[in-house]
């Protein structure tokens, strides 16, 4: 079957523009990752949702970072007034349960450019 | 907070060697520890979990150890080949919550 999708897979804006990426988990898989990854850097965990438990929203950088999964199967990152030091990759990765122990699928990623 | 370290950012080995690859952990140990492999460009690609209660771990080239007393995970791929050149990360599973990356192992396999 298909795997992680997330669009756009490149996507330039203007400092204080609000962007929204998105990403389409593997069909009926509950837990729901994003990531940011600079360049050359390790993946930094943003938000995690679980089912229909409440997101752990822990590693949002700030409030201009919001997230949702609607439905319990797509999920849209937002980033509002962007600035400089949001450019990065963000990813998004898929896992069967939210139990641990299983691995994560991984989309291949936006490619964020704020100039 | 919970933290994984990856002591090498790169690491060069000559083909046919065994590549080993370390990936220490802070506080307390999580229920599983996860290995990835990440090409340019792409996103990571699952390679091995091993459990808290396991020592050692393999599939085909792979194998991975999980030590609670030293906090420390070894990666290792034998007989190692240029196609094996990638970053490998290092990820602490506690049941699905606080899941966080190491910084990776850059790997070069040279001819």
């Amino acid at each position: 079957g298909a795997g992680v999708s997330q669009s756009p897979s490149n996507k330039v804006t203007e400092k204080g523009k609000d962007v929204e990426l998105r990403c389409d988990p593997i069909s009926g898989h509950t837990a729901l990752y994003w990531y940011r990854q600079s360049l050359g850097q390790g993946l930094e965990f943003l938000i995690y949702f679980q089912g229909n438990s409440a997101p752990d929203k822990s590693g949002l950088p700030s409030d201009r970072f919001s997230a949702e999964r609607t439905g319990g199967s797509v999920s849209t990152l937002t980033i509002q007034r962007t600035q400089q030091e949001d450019s990065a990759v963000y990813l998004c990765a898929s896992s069967v349960t939210t139990s641990g122990g299983n691995e994560q699928f991984f989309g291949p990623g936006t490619r964020l450019t704020v100039l | 907070s919970q933290k994984i370290e990856q002591n090498s950012e790169a690491l060069n080995i000559q083909e046919g060697k065994t590549a080993t690859l370390t990936c220490n952990y802070t506080n307390y140990s999580p229920a599983y520890l996860q290995w990835y492999r990440q090409d340019p460009g792409r996103g990571p690609v699952f390679l091995l979990l091993i459990r808290e209660n396991e020592k050692e771990k393999r599939k085909e080239r792979l194998k991975v150890t999980f030590d609670t007393t030293l906090k420390q995970s070894l990666f290792h791929i034998t007989a190692s080949q240029p196609a094996d050149s990638a970053t490998y990360l290092c990820a602490r599973d506690n049941y699905g919550q606080n899941f966080v990356f190491g910084p990776g192992t850059r790997l070069s396999v040279l001819p």
